[in-house]
C-alpha cells in the first residue's frame, strides 16, 4: 500500500507557481520524501528529495512540514511542458526492502495557457 | 543525472511469441535494475527486482515463468515476456539504482507492448 496521499488532480495557470500537496503521515524517521513525475507515455523522471530540511534544485523546491506529516513540491514558474503526473514517495534510500520505490496514483497537474 | 535506455521503445507481436525487451545503464554500472509495467490510466506496478550475477525477486502475483529476466552484466537487464497474450499488452519500463548518488532510481523511457 502507498504510504503518502495526494489529490487526484489540481490546475494552475502558465507561468504561476504550482504548488502539489502530499500528506505522509506515518513515515518513519529515516525514510526520505521523493518527488517523481512522469510525462505521457515516458518513463518517470526524478525531480527532488529530501528527508527534513527544505530543499531547492533547478527543477523545482520541497517544503517538509516540521513535524515530517506532510510536503509542497514546488514548481516556482509553472510551464506547458510541466503538464504530468506528479508522485509523492517515501523510501530509504538503501539497498533494503524499504527502499523499493512504490508508486501511489499521483496528482495529475495540468498547466493550461 | 544517470541515463538508463530501452529497446525497443516500442513492439508488436502476435499471442503465443515471446518478446525482449532490453534495459542498459549507459554511463554507470548498475547492480540493481527494477522491471515495472504499467497499464493505461494506471499507476506502476513493480514486477521484479534484478540483481547482476543472480536470480531476480519477483513480486507477489508476478508469473517468474512467463516474464524471465536476466542480468548477465552491470549494464545490461533483459525482461523476456514469454509466450504473450493480449492482457500483455502495457508499458514495460525499467529502472537502475545509482549506489554512488544515495541509491538513487533512474528510469529508462520504457516499451510499449502491444499483443495481438
Amino acid at each position: 500500500d502507498a504510504k503518502t496521499t495526494q489529490p487526484p488532480s489540481m490546475d494552475c495557470a502558465e507561468g504561476r507557481a504550482a504548488n502539489l500537496p502530499c500528506n505522509h503521515s506515518t513515515i518513519s524517521g529515516n525514510e526520505y520524501v521523493y518527488w517523481y513525475r512522469q510525462i505521457h507515455s515516458q518513463g518517470p523522471q526524478y525531480i527532488i528529495h529530501g528527508l527534513k530540511n527544505n530543499e531547492t534544485n533547478e527543477m523545482a523546491s520541497l517544503i517538509i512540514t516540521e513535524d515530517r506529516k506532510s510536503s509542497t513540491l514546488i514548481l516556482p514558474h509553472a510551464t506547458l511542458r510541466d503538464t504530468a503526473v506528479y508522485y509523492c514517495i517515501v523510501r530509504v534510500p538503501s539497498t533494503g526492502a524499504n527502499s523499493k520505490l512504490t508508486f501511489g496514483k499521483g496528482i495529475t497537474l495540468s498547466v493550461r495557457p | 543525472g544517470a541515463v538508463v535506455s530501452q529497446h525497443p521503445s516500442w513492439v508488436i507481436c502476435k499471442s503465443g511469441t515471446s518478446v525482449k525487451i532490453e534495459c542498459r545503464s549507459l554511463d554507470f554500472q548498475a547492480t540493481t535494475m527494477f522491471w515495472y509495467r504499467q497499464f493505461p490510466k494506471q499507476s506502476l506496478m513493480l514486477m521484479a527486482t534484478s540483481n547482476e550475477g543472480s536470480k531476480a525477486t519477483y513480486e507477489q502475483g508476478v508469473e517468474k515463468d512467463k516474464f524471465l529476466i536476466n542480468h548477465a552484466s552491470l549494464t545490461l537487464s533483459t525482461l523476456t515476456v514469454t509466450s504473450a497474450h493480449p492482457e500483455d499488452s502495457s508499458f514495460y519500463i525499467c529502472s537502475a539504482r545509482v549506489p554512488a548518488e544515495g541509491y538513487e532510481q533512474y528510469f529508462g523511457p520504457g516499451t510499449r507492448l502491444t499483443v495481438t
